[in-house]
């Protein structure tokens, strides 16, 4: 079975304070994204990457930045995090471009105080 | 614009059949998905269908395409309370997947 694990359900971090949300894919994929999901506006895409230290943006990439410094690991920075950026996080993982199926991780819940 | 619409929310009884909607935007998609999300957890994919099909059957589930429209349906069989989630439809861009708000079913006995 796929597993894409993101490590950290919930976080409560403070604004202006630097966050990592880290995920982990077990299967050898190509492909790793990473989403935001709040009520009503669905998923939105906020960076992918096809392959190690490879990075695209997606539809709201501000504020956020990426790594990808080892083909299973894909890494969600905020800078400084800011209460706008509370939400649910999801990781995703494809095998390789052109892959019709994307494995998604539990997400991670983030709130800003 | 680039939305992928879908109503937010649907509510049938149990044993009902449920059937979900969704409108997408780019023509040139190659696969058209429904992903399924329960409470708590990360999305799960329920099926898909590819871009020259107009329907694919899979046990409750019923998937209809209208490439003119850009509509994709999802039905589900004798709806259950296990059913009770959200269901997103999705668009494939290239190697994106552009997603719809999602439409949250509930079952009621």
């Amino acid at each position: 079975d796929v597993k894409v694990t993101q490590s950290s359900r919930y976080l409560v971090k403070r604004t202006g304070e630097k966050v990592f949300l880290e995920c982990v894919q077990d299967m050898d994929h190509e492909n790793m994204f990473w989403y935001r999901q709040d009520p009503g506006l669905g998923l939105r895409l906020i960076y992918f990457s096809y392959d190690v230290k490879m990075k695209e943006k997606g539809d709201i990439p501000e504020g956020y930045s990426v790594s990808r410094e080892k083909k299973e690991r894909f890494s969600l920075i905020l800078e400084s995090a800011s209460t706008n950026q509370t939400s649910m996080y999801l990781c995703a993982s494809s095998l390789s471009q052109g892959s019709n199926t994307i494995y998604f991780g539990e997400g991670s819940w983030l709130t800003v105080v | 614009g680039e939305d992928v619409e879908q109503s937010l929310f649907l509510s049938v009884r149990e044993g009902d059949s449920s059937v979900i909607n969704c409108t997408y935007t780019d023509s040139s998609s190659t696969y058209l998905y429904w992903y399924k999300q329960e409470p708590g957890a990360g999305l799960q994919l329920l099926t898909y269908i590819f871009s020259n099909m107009d329907m694919k059957q899979d046990q409750r589930l019923t998937v209809l395409l209208n490439k003119k429209d850009k509509h994709l349906s999802l039905r589900i069989a004798d709806t259950q309370t296990g059913d009770s989630a959200i269901y997103f439809c999705a668009e494939s861009r290239g190697d994106k997947l552009i997603f719809g708000t999602g439409t949250r079913l509930q079952v009621f006995p």
